[in-house]
């Protein structure tokens, strides 16, 4: 079974730029989660999906980031216009349909974005 | 509000020897508890989880963790610690008043270094 994937692996961008990011969870999981860790903090969850509605977006820094999940299969996170406070590892991560909250959740290796 | 501690940035600890990697938690309900851990250029891969029952709770690569209520606390644990156990572990909590309990509140990470 093919677990979470995220594209790319790496983005280097200029201030003012645009960047997405692309999140494909384990085929079947209706949950979809973006989290971010900023320059080595804490990991910090941005929103959640259940299949292609937000569930929960309250931690989504400002108007700047846009997430979507059309058809409820991958997700994609857009950054629009980029700051240098964005740079940071972008985690993706899923679980199974009913997304209770004792399911584990399965991550991506991340997408790392570096905001020049 | 909920959070979770990780008193320690790194620990080192030699092969064959015990290791703890600590955490200590805040919620205002019952928590659920999680351990993750990220090898280089990995995601965060799943370790183990309490949610109910046993405090000891036994998961992946011989590691366990133990639930102490009363010191709100979910140290990490392995009786001899491999060289290739050395990575950063996230300890992670949810707490079910939140989004139902959807979300990670994670702590900043350990650097778990394991010398041969």
């Amino acid at each position: 079974e093919a677990g979470v994937t995220q594209f790319p692996s790496h983005s280097v961008i200029e201030k003012g730029q645009t960047v997405t990011l692309r999140c494909d969870p384990i085929s079947g999981h209706d949950n979809l989660y973006w989290y971010r860790r900023v320059m080595g903090k804490e990991i910090k969850f941005l929103l959640h999906f259940v299949k292609e509605s937000k569930q929960d977006e309250s931690g989504m820094p400002n108007n700047r980031f846009l997430a979507e999940r059309t058809g409820g299969t991958y997700s994609t996170l857009k950054v629009q216009p980029a700051e240098l406070e964005d740079s940071g590892v972008y985690f993706c991560a899923s679980s199974q349909t009913g997304g209770a909250s004792t399911d584990t959740q399965y991550f991506g290796p991340g997408t790392r974005l570096t905001v020049l | 509000a909920q959070s979770v501690a990780q008193p320690e940035d790194q620990v080192n600890v030699a092969e064959g020897n015990p290791l703890t990697v600590k955490c200590t938690y805040s919620v205002s309900g019952n928590p659920y508890l999680f351990w993750y851990v990220q090898y280089p250029n990995r995601g965060l891969q799943f370790l183990l989880k309490y949610i109910t029952g046993d405090n000891l709770v036994k998961g992946s690569y011989g590691f366990e963790a133990e639930f102490n209520k009363s010191q709100t606390s979910f140290h990490l644990k392995k009786p001899s610690a491999l060289v290739s156990d050395s990575a950063l572990y996230f300890c992670a909590v949810r707490d079910l008043r939140i989004n139902y309990g959807q979300n990670f509140v994670f702590g900043p990470g350990t650097r778990l270094s394991v010398l041969p």
